[in-house]
């Protein structure tokens, strides 16, 4: 089946420590992103990819690094610098193709909790 | 920059009723699309009705409808013959046709009732 997994659904890290969070695709779609969310509040964009080997910050992007080397895989790490981690990343693709900027599919999420 | 407000943190309804979620987004673009989502416990984010900005005509999918009010900047989700399946938060979204960078709202928390 097509579709977004992002591993693992929980993760435990302690304060300093640099944590990589997975995103793989298998939808063919050029275009993928990531996205914070805390409670009460919507999503915030942290990168996002419109295609391989390039990437652009979005709103929220200090204290996180991105790389797209493959097409299916956009995986995010979250820094030391990074003040306040803990929160739910969302992975999401589309298709990017600038005649069909169609909705953006959502992995299942990944929960980080830095302690 | 692209701003999309809700305005109703919370809202209930009883089962089999119907129900209206408000959204309002700020743009001074002509070309966009607009896009509601449900996140239900799970988490799961799940496309729920999309409408192109130059389509007079409201978007409809089963129980789900738009109320598209391009000059009014206003986007309400309806909800028909309401489910306790239907129990989530809702995300209004907008996404310019320059570019993929889709902005969401905070979000509408649903609850319904048997």
């Amino acid at each position: 089946d097509g579709g977004i997994t992002q591993s693992p659904k929980y993760l435990f890290r302690k304060e300093g420590q640099n944590v990589t969070l997975s995103c793989e695709q298998n939808l063919n779609h050029d275009a993928m992103y990531w996205y914070r969310q805390d409670p009460g509040q919507g999503l915030r964009l942290i990168y996002y990819s419109q295609i391989v080997n390039d990437f652009q910050k979005g709103d929220i992007a200090e204290g996180y690094s991105v790389s797209r080397e493959k097409k299916e895989s956009f995986p995010l790490t979250v820094t030391s610098a990074q003040k306040n981690p803990t929160a739910f990343y969302l992975c999401a693709s589309s298709t990017g193709n600038s005649h069909l900027r169609y909705e953006q599919y959502f992995g299942p999420g990944t929960r980080l909790t830095v302690t | 920059a692209q701003t999309v407000t809700q305005s109703q943190p919370e809202m209930s309804v009883q089962e089999a009723e119907t129900v209206t979620l408000s959204c309002t987004y700020d743009t001074s673009e002509n070309n966009y699309y607009l896009f509601w989502y449900k996140q239900p416990p799970s988490r799961q984010m799940i496309l729920v009705i999309r409408q192109e900005a130059y389509k007079q005509q409201n978007a409809t999918e089963n129980r789900f409808s738009v109320n598209f009010q391009k000059a009014a900047k206003s986007f309400s989700l309806k909800i028909s013959d309401s489910q306790l399946g239907d129990t989530a938060m809702y995300f209004c979204a907008f996404m310019s046709y320059n570019n993929n960078d889709m902005r969401f709202g905070a979000g509408t928390r649903l609850t319904v009732k048997p």
